[in-house]
């Protein structure tokens, strides 16, 4: 089954300095969402970008995504001590179960 | 409204004993999700829940089990517990199918000695 893979697995930026993130999956979708998740608490929805979108913002995130390299980025500028989360990927796939495959992760710390 | 409930938030059982677990999406949601996140595999899909009827399993064992009741309030159970089922375990909702945005509780942590 498909997966998101997100990378780097971790990531430590000063405050205000922007942090980038990647995912990238391995079979077609139809769209890719992104996800955060504060210290062992539940998910919440960031934005969600469709096939035929190439970027999206919301607020301080940019979200961009390349079927071609089936690949996406997630962008957060001007990062915050509230940034610090895990944040996920996750892919419906194209003819695929009708359900979200979650990559592994993405650890931001982000130093006041 | 108010968002995805999950009780309770935390539980020690010990092993073979058994669990439920319960989640209210959020008003007007027909789908229910539940996921168990680990350390080690991540967030694993283990079944949703549509109009009362399960819709997509993931790859778990018989002993997971769920049901969705009339007003879409969803409930979980493991049997035999066991020690790797030591995980926290998410629930989520959405409008639809479970492909759409979901929106999830704040988990139900439980650690099995």
């Amino acid at each position: 089954s498909q997966q998101g893979e997100e990378d780097p697995q971790a990531l430590s930026i000063q405050e205000g300095e922007n942090a980038t993130m990647n995912c990238s999956y391995k079979t077609s979708i139809n769209n890719l969402q992104w996800y955060r998740q504060n210290s062992g608490r539940g998910l919440v929805h960031l934005i969600l970008i469709r096939s035929n979108e190439r970027e999206k913002h919301s607020g301080r995130l940019r979200v961009t995504l390349d079927t071609s390299k089936k690949s996406s980025s997630l962008l957060i500028t001007a990062s915050r001590a509230a940034d610090t989360a895990s944040y996920f990927c996750a892919t419906d796939a194209v003819g695929g179960n009708n359900r979200l495959a979650f990559g592994k992760g993405n650890q931001v710390v982000v130093i006041p | 409204k108010a968002g995805v409930t999950q009780t309770p938030r935390y539980l020690i059982k010990t092993r073979g004993q058994q669990v439920t677990l319960s989640c209210s999406p959020i008003s007007g949601h027909r789908s229910v999700s539940w996921y168990q996140q680990t350390p080690g595999q991540g967030l694993q899909f283990l079944f949703e829940y549509f109009s009362e009827t399960q819709r997509n399993k993931g790859n778990f064992p018989g002993r997971f089990s769920g049901r969705q009741f009339s007003n879409s309030r969803s409930e979980m159970n493991v049997s035999t517990l066991e020690l790797g089922d030591s995980a926290l375990y998410l629930c989520a909702s959405s409008q639809g199918q479970g492909r759409e945005t979901q929106y999830f509780g704040p988990g139900t942590r439980l650690l099995v000695l």
